[in-house]
């Protein structure tokens, strides 16, 4: 079964560091999501991005983070300066979507996640 | 904003028994209804969804009612397995297909 792969499954990082996290969705979806859940918090929305724009953000998603596909197969959450309070757990997750179709499209593919620690 | 309360965990319940997971919502309109589990070093998976009020959704013996007058959408398993030993999380979908999660609810069964 097709499914969601999001490397590495563990990242530590300094302070201020710029972290990538990455995600390969399912090929023939065409949306795709970053979450987050900080430890012991809710799983929190953090964007959403079809056709190689954003479509949606969070008020979290602010200009430290962006989102980019750079190859047709990878979609990437970069943090360009890690705070302490980033340290959480990213979920990646895509669907299909299809215009008029409901069913399919409250259909997410999550991958496993990214631990990330920030020092 | 919408929003998704579930109960705190751990849950810790012994083999054979009930289950019972809490969850209430608070949304503008009628959104559909989820719960995800998470497994230990895996993803979020759906585990079961319900489209509208009273729908029942159901799987691998879980089950959830959608239920509008008390905006609950409660997880219930009659008799808990080891295996379901994990982490559940209750959602709703928003008008732009977007997940609302609960804070998630461990569930530990032991044998």
């Amino acid at each position: 079964e097709p499914e969601v792969t999001q490397t590495p499954s563990h990242q530590v990082t300094q302070m201020g560091q710029e972290v990538i996290l990455r995600c390969v969705p399912i090929s023939n979806h065409l949306y795709f999501y970053w979450y987050r859940q900080i430890l012991g918090q809710k799983v929190e929305f953090l964007v959403s991005f079809y056709n190689n724009e954003i479509s949606e953000k969070s008020e979290i998603f602010d200009d430290q983070f962006s989102v980019e596909r750079p190859d047709g197969s990878n979609f990437t959450l970069k943090i360009r300066s890690t705070k302490l309070e980033d340290s959480a757990m990213y979920f990646c997750a895509s669907s299909p979507r299809v215009a008029g179709r409901r069913a399919t499209n409250e259909k997410l593919f999550f991958g496993s996640g990214t631990q990330l620690s920030v020092l | 904003g919408d929003s998704v309360t579930q109960m705190e965990g751990p849950v810790t319940l012994s083999e054979e028994a009930c289950l019972t997971i809490n969850c209430t919502y608070t949304a503008t309109g009628y959104p559909s209804l989820f719960w995800y589990v998470q497994y230990p070093g895996e993803g979020l998976q759906l585990l079961l969804k319900a489209t509208k009020a009273d729908d029942k959704g159901s799987n691998k013996g879980f089950e959830a009612t959608y239920r509008k007058e008390t905006t609950s959408f409660h997880l219930e398993k009659g008799s808990v397995q080891v295996s379901d030993s994990a982490v559940y999380f209750c959602a709703l979908m928003d008008s732009s297909y977007k997940l609302i999660f609960g804070s998630g609810t461990r569930l530990l069964v032991r044998p």
